[in-house]
């Protein structure tokens, strides 16, 4: 089966730098993804990671670390915007298949 | 490139009654999931087709819940009879890729059916 972790909710200021961390225990691993929900819309695609280390991606990177079963997304000068709930969701064995975290709602504030 | 089409995008119903969702996937794509999300919790996946077949229906409440993508393109979800409990956003996504395929694969998702059962 599959355990992922993420925090509920988190709480950053405009401009600042916010790190939401997931950790996970499956019973297979492909690659895990990073998906953006905000509120009553459909997710939507951040980033994905296969291999250890850091993606980066404009704003927004990922890392990963296999062997400790750990992802974190980094957000960097933060907006208003980038309110929003952020799925971590791991990628199985079993074709592309995914399971997600409960997710963790970020709030930013002026 | 159209995104993947979802309707009703909104159901109220009494339990015990039944409801159907549709869903049109992306153009070629032929891997079609369909999720439920309870407000506040991620996603759970509960059916996925490649094309007209079932690759995964483990999570699916098979006594009630009920699903099929005749000609690989278009899918339903039906639940008969609904509970309380089904109140639940009711996402589709798709992907391009044979789930095979150890492979990057992006899920694109369509904007969702939210459901309230009274």
């Amino acid at each position: 089966g599959q355990n992922i972790d993420q925090p509920t909710e988190m709480t950053a200021t405009e401009g600042a730098i916010v790190q939401i961390n997931c950790t996970y225990q499956t019973s297979g691993f492909n690659g895990l993804f990073w998906y953006q929900q905000h509120a009553g819309e459909a997710p939507t695609f951040l980033s994905y990671n296969v291999l250890d280390g850091l993606e980066e991606k404009g704003r927004f990177s990922s890392f990963l670390s296999r062997s400790k079963g750990y992802s974190y997304l980094l957000l960097k000068e933060l907006q208003m915007k980038d309110s929003a709930s952020y799925l971590c969701a791991v990628e199985g064995n079993a074709g592309n298949m995914l399971t997600f975290g409960g997710g963790t709602r970020l709030m930013v504030k002026p | 490139e159209a995104g993947v089409a979802q309707s009703p995008r909104y159901k109220i119903i009494e339990k015990r009654q039944s409801v159907a969702f549709w869903c049109n996937p992306i153009s070629g794509h032929a891997t079609l999931y369909w999720y439920q999300q309870i407000l506040g919790q991620g996603p759970k996946l509960l059916i996925q087709f490649q094309n007209n077949g079932v690759v995964d229906d483990s999570q699916l409440p098979k006594d009630r819940f009920s699903a099929e993508r005749l000609k690989g393109v278009d899918s339903t979800l039906k639940i008969q009879p609904a509970k309380l409990e089904d109140s639940a956003v009711y996402l589709c996504a798709s992907s391009s890729l044979d789930p095979g395929l150890a492979v990057y694969n992006e899920q694109f998702f369509g904007p969702g059916t939210r459901l309230t059962v009274l």
